[in-house]
């Protein structure tokens, strides 16, 4: 089992373009999530989906868009980058209370 | 007031060494706990969950203290391996589809 996966790894953007940020998982776990993580944070929640077909708000939504797919798939929107952005964004997914974590795409936004 | 946090380190201890790190959280109703290992430049990893009556895992204890809020990781016999951030982690009664983590706590094992 591949566990969870992100594409892509890394990626650089200029201000105002959009990227999509993609994770899958194989573990058939219903609740997934987005993170992001900058220095001296910790992980904050951007969104997550509790099961197929319900999305919900973290503790930093604003500038981001997400959607459930499907099962497996669990998508991340920027629309307009800005360099606050810039960040290493982990997708997760969980049973129970365990988190189960993708290996993170390093985005930064010039 | 961040809902998680840990004294960020980095603690520098020889091989061998005992060391112990704490985590404070501000909510009370805080319900599960657990412990995340992050090595640079990598996801966190699921290194133990928190039990009230506290619980052991190898060379890693881990315990909580409800009434002052807070919860504890003890390594005894330190591995260089076990180099890494240590994350606090929490989660509340109210949405168990939210979860909090401390900024983290940096250990260094020196031979």
């Amino acid at each position: 089992n591949a566990g969870v996966t992100q594409t892509p790894k890394f990626q650089v953007l200029k201000t105002g373009q959009s990227m999509t940020l993609q994770c899958a998982q194989d573990m058939n776990h219903n609740s997934m999530y987005w993170y992001r993580q900058d220095p001296g944070m910790g992980l904050r929640l951007i969104y997550y989906s509790a099961s197929e077909g319900t999305t919900d708000k973290g503790e930093v939504p604003n500038g981001y868009n997400v959607s459930r797919l499907n099962k497996r798939e669990f998508s991340l929107r920027l629309e307009s980058a800005a360099p606050s952005q810039t960040s290493v964004y982990f997708c997760a997914s969980s049973v129970g209370r365990a988190q189960y974590f993708g290996p993170g795409t390093r985005l930064l936004v010039l | 007031r961040k809902e998680v946090e840990q004294d960020p380190g980095p603690f520098n201890v020889p091989e061998g060494a005992t060391v112990a790190f704490n985590c404070t959280y501000s909510n009370s109703a805080s319900q599960s706990f657990f412990w995340y290992r992050q090595d640079c430049r990598k996801e966190p990893k699921l290194l133990m969950s928190v039990y009230s009556s506290g619980n052991e895992d190898g060379r890693f204890t881990a315990q909580l203290n409800r009434a002052s809020q807070y919860i504890s990781l003890l390594i005894r016999d330190s591995k260089l391996s076990d180099s890494a951030t240590y994350l606090c982690v929490v989660n509340k009664e109210d949405n168990f589809n939210k979860f909090y983590f401390g900024s983290g706590t940096k250990l260094n094992v020196k031979p």
